[in-house]
């Protein structure tokens, strides 16, 4: 149990699907952020939100749409998607903004685009 | 800005070997160090940190000394497992304000019996 939890673990969708990946802290952690890790990549930082409110985005395409209820919830909702946004989604947060004592993440969310 | 250079990889190493994963970071200020790994099929686990200047992270039989006159905050092990192969990650952050944490590109080891 890492603190963080992400469903779904794995997710199959059409080019032409909806769908939402989730992810939950009860740490007490007032920010949240989704990566992206691809194969031979490094990982790519999307989106930060700290006390609810989105702070970063990192020029991610318009089919991708983060949402932040609270600062324990933290959503991404997929639309049209393209098969080269398969990869792993990764979840994490932290107590500040990360800097002092790091993160904390999720295990994940397998994503196939087919 | 900051930025981490980590080795290449894949290391691949029989079991009970020595371990070194080196780490270079560039950033302004005194960051906080960290390594992070990730086992197959799951997400970062936090494996080690250190916050200030020749302090020593450690856990699970690894080490690494934050080391400002280098730089560096290379990752070592005196006996690895089968069990430690997994993608290791380095990264900086600093704290205060928005500041993010930066990773370095991952380096797998393989441990073989």
């Amino acid at each position: 149990e890492t603190g963080v939890t992400q469903t779904p673990r794995h997710l199959v969708m059409g080019m032409t699907n909806k769908k939402s990946l989730k992810c939950e802290q009860h740490l007490g952690h007032n920010a949240m952020y989704w990566y992206k890790q691809s194969a031979k990549k490094p990982l790519e930082l999307m989106f930060v939100y700290n006390f609810k409110e989105q702070t970063e985005n990192n020029s991610v395409p318009s089919r991708f749409s983060p949402e932040c209820p609270n600062s324990s919830h933290l959503f991404l909702h997929l639309h049209t998607l393209q098969p080269e946004d398969s990869a792993l989604y990764l979840c994490a947060s932290s107590q500040d903004s990360g800097g002092r004592y790091g993160y904390t993440f999720g295990s994940g969310t397998r994503l196939t685009v087919v | 800005g900051n930025s981490v250079t980590q080795m290449e990889g894949p290391v691949t190493l029989s079991e009970e070997a020595f371990l070194t994963i080196n780490c270079t970071y560039t950033a302004t200020g005194y960051p906080s160090l960290f390594w992070y790994v990730q086992y197959p099929g799951e997400g970062l686990q936090l494996l080690l940190k250190a916050t200030k200047a020749d302090d020593k992270g450690s856990n699970k039989g690894f080490e690494a000394t934050y080391r400002k006159e280098t730089t560096s905050f290379h990752l070592e092990k005196g006996s690895v497992q089968v069990s430690d192969s997994a993608v290791y990650f380095c990264a900086l952050g600093n704290s205060g304000g928005y500041q993010k944490v930066t990773f370095g590109t991952g380096t797998k080891l393989q441990v073989i019996p």
